[in-house]
């Protein structure tokens, strides 16, 4: 059974850079949440999808950040014009509604 | 907003040894995660409790909501069990998403 997979799971990008990151949560999973960790911190909330519309995406920091999840599966978090405050750790988790988290390994991204 | 508090922050340990890892948070909630990431980032869910005490292998977590206080404790440490653990609530009670996380303690058992 796969659990919640999320790539690339490195990425390293230049200032002022777009980038994607993908999300696959398990299957059947209707709630779909992403976190952002900082060095030395706890993951923070992002945005939580349920089905393909955004529940609360209150989390997101500005509107350089963007993410959708266009058929309730798949979901990609868009970053426009990175800046080097966005180098972070990406989780993606997923859920059954009311169910526990599963957490994906992350995206490490680096902005230079 | 749910203010979620671990104690230690660092923790290191002789195999063998128990463990215990302590949670604090503002606002009653309806379940408490603890969570295990390893070097890398990846977080690996361990235990969503509402109430009393679950046990898996030799990871026991304990919850009194009225105290609003959660422990985890590992029995019979070993090395691979050196990892940050951390705790997460919901926002309120009832809220299921969009949880809130301690900064986490990261333990380390030498052998």
């Amino acid at each position: 059974g796969a659990g919640v997979s999320q790539t690339p799971s490195n990425k390293v990008t230049e200032k002022g850079k777009y980038v994607e990151l993908r999300c696959d949560p398990i299957s059947g999973h209707t709630a779909l949440y992403w976190y952002r960790q900082s060095l030395g911190q706890g993951p923070e909330f992002l945005i939580y999808f349920q089905g393909t519309g955004a529940a609360d995406d209150s989390g997101l920091p500005n509107d350089r950040f963007f993410a959708v999840r266009p058929e309730g599966s798949v979901s990609t978090l868009k970053i426009q014009r990175t800046e080097r405050g966005d180098s972070a750790v990406y989780l993606c988790a997923s859920s059954s509604t009311g169910g526990r988290a599963f957490f994906g390994p992350g995206t490490r991204l680096t902005v230079l | 907003k749910n203010e979620v508090e671990q104690s230690p922050q660092n923790l290191t340990a002789q195999e063998g040894e128990f463990i215990t890892i302590n949670c604090s948070y503002s606002v009653g909630i309806s379940a408490l995660h603890w969570l295990q990431q390893h070097p890398g980032g990846g977080i690996v869910s361990l235990f969503m409790l509402s109430s009393g005490k679950k046990k898996h292998g030799r990871l026991i977590a304990t919850i009194n909501i009225q105290e609003k206080h959660s422990s985890l404790h590992i029995t019979a440490s070993h090395p691979r069990d050196s990892a940050v653990y951390i705790c997460a609530v919901p926002p309120s009670q009832g809220g299921s998403e969009k949880l809130v996380f301690g900064k986490g303690t990261k333990l380390t058992v030498n052998p």
